[in-house]
């Protein structure tokens, strides 16, 4: 089955870090490019991080670029982000999601996505 | 700041036609932003409609379809049941890399 799991969320102080991850199952993981997505309670969702299926194409939101890092390992068919210097305001469901487009980094078409891992930044 | 503009809400009638549209406060929409369309139901992932503007996602009915009008996207629903009463949001391509969502359109069906 086609899937993608997230994991790695959490309650976290504010100027604090968490490390998500997305696990990949069903797919050539190598061959796509994938995103970070984020929801806040009650919002819509959010663009925040993307990442080629090389790692030679990386792009950030304003709201998180210098804070946040994108990386994926292949190998390991695993996607992550590094969040560091959290704020309340990224406080939000965090979904990864596949581009449907093999070697693209962005087609629009974000066809599997994950069921999310919440993470919540408060004193 | 680049803001993508959506309306907050729109109503239709059952077996009625609706345009949702989505726009720039900094530029004109078009082709180049790869519009894509988004439905979301309570509890659940966004799911792709349409990507590159009018191109149908895989299982999606055709009385969903996308174009460009004027300086917008828009996303056109023809025939609207009761089940397509959900929040649905655009996502536009800024180029860099960058992508942003619109603030959504809840739909009603009435």
């Amino acid at each position: 089955e086609v899937q993608l799991v997230e994991s790695g969320g959490g309650l976290v102080q504010p100027g604090g870090s968490l490390r998500l991850s997305c696990e990949a199952f069903g797919f050539t993981f190598d061959d796509h490019a994938i995103h970070w997505v984020r929801q806040s309670p009650g919002k819509g969702p959010e663009w925040v991080s993307g990442i080629n299926w090389l790692s030679t194409n990386i792009a950030y939101a304003d709201a998180v670029k210098g804070r946040f890092t994108i990386s994926r390992d292949n190998a390991k068919n695993s996607l992550y982000l590094q969040m560091n210097s959290l704020r309340v305001e990224d406080t939000a469901l965090y979904y990864c999601a596949k581009d449907h487009d093999r070697y693209a980094f962005w087609s629009g078409y974000l066809d599997v996505w994950g069921k999310g891992t919440t993470v919540t930044v408060s004193s | 700041q680049t803001v993508v503009t959506q309306e907050p809400s729109i109503s239709v009638s059952p077996g009625g036609t609706v345009t949702l549209t989505c726009g720039l406060t900094s530029d004109s929409v078009s082709t180049s932003a790869h519009p894509s369309w988004y439905q979301q139901t309570p509890g659940q992932a966004p799911r792709a409609l349409i990507y590159d503007t009018d191109l149908r996602s895989s299982g999606v009915p055709d009385r969903f379809s996308g174009s460009i009008l004027g300086n917008k996207a828009a996303l056109t629903i023809t025939g609207a049941q009761a089940d397509d009463e959900c929040d649905y949001y655009c996502v536009l391509y800024l180029g860099r890399g960058i992508s942003l969502f619109g603030g959504g359109t809840k739909l009603t069906v009435v």
